[in-house]
């Protein structure tokens, strides 16, 4: 079956600097990887989409890459701040036609001033 | 526009009891789904449904049933709670197969 790992269960960073998140995933090749935003409380907050013939896309100071051949995406804030302190989820296709996701367990970010 | 709406937002049930979460979303999409989410197990798939009049199963459906009343709303239902059924509970919804989901705030179940 298909497993999808998030490398780190808390990443700690220093305000300015970059947040890299790594998301690896066995046995599958998925259509697209989706990663979201959750923060205490809430329900997951989806940020971006990438597609399997895509290897990067970008929204303001986010990007997430997606290495078919590696079977990883990463995903970068830049200029990274405390309001960015949040756990970070990716999820990818289930392969079925539904559009379910497969989501990893999370990687809690703390970004301190 | 509301986006996706869940009730209650908190509920206490003994062993044995019953109870009917519910979902709404005001964005006309076609798909609808409901997870749960442990520490440390991440948000898994109980049930979804691609359309209206349509639900399946997904990873962990066992002590759940599921009902899509109309396109607006996907009710999730324990006949017999159990323990282990502590959980937050998550709608979401999305509008093609590809597209984003949008989840709603959560329903925090603590079965005694």
């Amino acid at each position: 079956s298909q497993k999808i790992e998030q490398n780190s269960e808390a990443l700690n960073i220093q305000e300015g600097k970059t947040a890299t998140l790594t998301c690896n995933y066995t046995n599958y090749s998925p259509a697209y990887l989706q990663w979201y935003r959750q923060d205490p409380g809430r329900g997951p907050v989806f940020l971006l989409l990438i597609r399997e013939n895509e290897k990067e896309k970008r929204k303001e100071r986010l990007k997430v890459t997606f290495d078919t051949t590696l079977k990883q995406s990463l995903f970068h804030i830049t200029a990274s701040q405390p309001a960015d302190s949040a756990t970070y989820l990716c999820a990818l296709d289930s392969g079925g036609s539904q559009g379910n996701l497969i989501f990893g367990k999370g990687t809690k970010l703390s970004v301190k001033p | 526009n509301a986006g996706v709406t869940q009730t209650p937002k908190f509920q206490v049930l003994k062993t044995g009891q019953s109870m009917t979460l519910q979902c709404a979303q005001d964005m006309n999409h076609n798909s609808m789904y409901w997870y749960r989410q442990d520490p440390g197990m991440g948000l898994r798939l109980i049930y979804y449904s691609a359309s209206e009049g349509t639900t399946d199963k997904g990873e962990v459906p066992n002590g759940y049933n599921v009902s899509r009343l109309n396109k607006r709303e996907f009710s999730l239902r324990l006949e017999s709670a159990a323990p282990s059924q502590t959980s937050v509970y998550f709608c979401a919804s999305s509008d093609t197969d590809i597209n984003e989901q949008f989840f709603g705030p959560g329903t925090r179940l603590t079965v005694l």
